[in-house]
This record gives C-alpha cells, structure tokens and sequence, in this order.
C-alpha cells in the first residue's frame, strides 16, 4: 500500500537555526498537510496546501513557518529561526484526488528537538 | 469554527471487555467526522469515517461508531478489546464548509488494555 515517507525521522537542531522537514506524499494524492503534536498534547494543524498554494493555515503558521512543493514528489516545511516551543512531532499528510472529505494519509513524523 | 471534545484523557479496560471512547463535536455547518488510532512511535491511521448516510459506521478491527447529530457526538465503541487495541485514539471534524482543507483533532484518549 503507499505510503507517505517523512525525513528525517528525528532532527536536533539548536535555537535560532532554520530547518527543514521533508516528506513525499502518496503519488496521486492533491491535496497536503502539516500537522504538530507537541509531546503528550493533541494534534494540532499548521497548513493545508492545494493547487501549489496554502489553502488554509493555523495562527501557529506564523511568518516563521512556509511550506513548499519544490518538485512533483516532495513537500517541505521550513522553521527560519526555531524556538524551543517548536520542539513537537511534526506529521505530513495527504488525501486523494476525490474530495476533500477524503480521510488523511499521515507519516510516521519527524521529531524535531530544538535545544 | 469546529471544536471536538474527548471527554476521556485515559481509558483503563480488561481484554475482551466492552468499551466506549466519547467523542463531542461543535460546528455551525454539516460536519465529516473520523477516528484515527496512533500506536506508539507511529503516524495516525483511519479507523472510520461518517461523511452520509448511515450514522452507524463500521471500521478496521472491529471498532464502530454512531453519528448522533442532535446529541453532536461520535462516539467509537468496541464489544471485545484486545491488547494489541492498546493506543491513542483520536477523533476528528472536518466541516463541509472549507471542504476539509482543516481537518481539526481532540486531544485524545489512551485506551489502555490490561490482561
């Protein structure tokens, strides 16, 4: 069955630094998502992305948050200056091409620890 | 906006009991409902969905759950536990309003199976 794929699975990085979080989302799918669970609290959601464009965002995707679909495969999400409260597990989603109702296809998350 | 409540943080139950994890909802339109399971060190996988219809909803391994619009709840049910069903359960709202661009999560509850 495919599957949607995040790296890294854990990233360290220190405070103030940018990073990267990569995912390629099943191939047929439109429609992507980043969600966070910061440890022991609920899943929140960051941004939905459409079309090559953010089709919806949460007042935590500050200016310090972007995403991107750089290639056919891959979407990233970027922190430019991280903060220790960016510390959490963040998940990639995506759903198919049949509606918006379709339930979301997550990865297995990428750790991210800013120290 | 949609809020969705989980009325349990922790679910203690024997193998083979019944059990119930209460689900609340809030929005000002019609509503898709889910419920996703997270085991450990995993992403979230769809157990079930109610997007129409029948507002009793079969799932994977046995979980069901009924959609009950006057009492806004989706309450996930299972007649006989397993210790493999030890996981995070969350529930989800997405209104048929944005089409599902913001699919909004609980904050979970750890159903916990004891032999």
């Amino acid at each position: 069955e495919p599957e949607v794929t995040q790296t890294p699975s854990h990233q360290v990085t220190q405070m103030g630094q940018e990073v990267i979080l990569r995912c390629v989302p099943i191939s047929n799918h439109l429609y992507f998502y980043w969600y966070r669970q910061i440890l022991g609290q609920k899943v929140e959601f960051l941004v939905s992305f459409y079309n090559n464009e953010i089709s919806e965002k949460s007042e935590i995707f500050d200016d310090q948050f972007s995403v991107e679909r750089p290639d056919g495969s891959n979407f990233t999400l970027k922190i430019r200056s991280t903060k220790l409260e960016d510390s959490a597990m963040y998940f990639c989603a995506s759903t198919e091409p049949t509606g918006t109702n379709s339930p979301l296809h997550f990865g297995n998350g990428t750790r991210l620890t800013v120290t | 906006a949609q809020s969705v409540t989980q009325l349990d943080s922790q679910v203690p139950v024997f193998e083979e009991a019944p059990v119930e994890l209460r689900c609340n909802y809030s929005s000002s339109v019609s509503v898709y409902l889910f419920w996703y399971v997270q085991y450990p060190n995993q992403g979230l996988q769809l157990l079930l969905k109610y997007l129409s219809g029948s507002t009793l909803v079969k799932g994977i391994n046995g979980f069901e759950a009924e959609f009950n619009k006057s009492q806004t709840s989706f309450h996930l049910r299972k007649p006989s536990v397993h210790i493999s069903d030890t996981a995070e359960y969350f529930c989800a709202v997405s209104d048929t309003n944005t089409g599902g661009f913001k699919t909004i999560f609980g904050a979970g509850t750890r159903l916990f199976v004891k032999a």
